[in-house]
């Protein structure tokens, strides 16, 4: 079946404009995570979502952060007024439920900013 | 150990030799641990999710052990191969959120 997918796969963009990052889940799947990976560093949790639940926001490095997840499926991550130390791999992951079990990975967005 | 921790940070293996790396974390209120392999341009692939205080899991090639009592997990690669060369990230999972280490760069040199 068809994995979890994102758009675009590569975004340049300048510093200071806002880009939306786009994340299909596998369908089904009631969770859905936000991680990003800087240059030398680990991958880290920004945001996630489970099912009508209120989203745990905790790992949004500041508040030009923001996701929204509709109807339960799609998300979007919109970054604002975009700077150059938000330059990462952005990846989106899905699982059936959250909890123990592992999480499928979205092949990732690669953001650069100028 | 506050944090997930691996090392080596990178490695280069002859082909066909056997490997193995380390992920440390911390031991207090445990939930579960997770292993991924992650191929240059492809999603992070799971090969392991383990929960239980010496559980050892295996698939093909690859086997990885869990000490929950001390923090500290192991992932073994017999008779390397080049399809090996991989960045393998473990995670410790809570109930909402994996927190990763940094990883460890496997090179595979034929």
């Amino acid at each position: 079946g068809a994995g979890v997918s994102q758009s675009p796969s590569n975004k340049v963009t300048e510093k200071g404009k806002d880009v939306e990052l786009r994340c299909d889940p596998i369908s089904g799947h009631t969770a859905l995570y936000w991680y990003r990976q800087s240059l030398g560093q680990g991958l880290e949790f920004l945001i996630y979502f489970q099912g009508n639940s209120a989203p745990d926001k905790s790992g949004l490095p500041s508040d030009r952060f923001s996701a929204e997840r509709t109807g339960g499926s799609v998300s979007t991550l919109t970054i604002q007024r975009t700077q150059q130390e938000d330059s990462a791999v952005y990846l989106c992951a899905s699982s059936p439920l959250a909890g123990v079990g592992e999480q499928y990975f979205g092949p990732g967005t690669r953001l650069t900013v100028t | 150990i506050l944090n997930v921790e691996q090392s080596p940070q990178s490695l280069h293996v002859q082909e066909g030799d056997s490997t193995n790396f380390t992920c440390s974390f911390p031991s207090s209120n445990f939930y579960a641990l997770h292993w991924y392999r992650w191929e240059t341009a492809k999603s992070p692939e799971a090969l392991f999710v383990m929960t239980l205080n010496g559980d050892e899991k295996k698939k093909g090639r690859i086997s990885a052990t869990l000490n929950t009592k001390e923090g500290y997990s192991y992932l073994y690669i017999k008779g390397s191969q080049p399809e090996d060369s991989a960045t393998y990230l473990c995670a410790q999972g809570g109930a909402q959120k994996l927190v990763f280490g940094q990883g460890t760069r496997l090179t595979i040199n034929p």
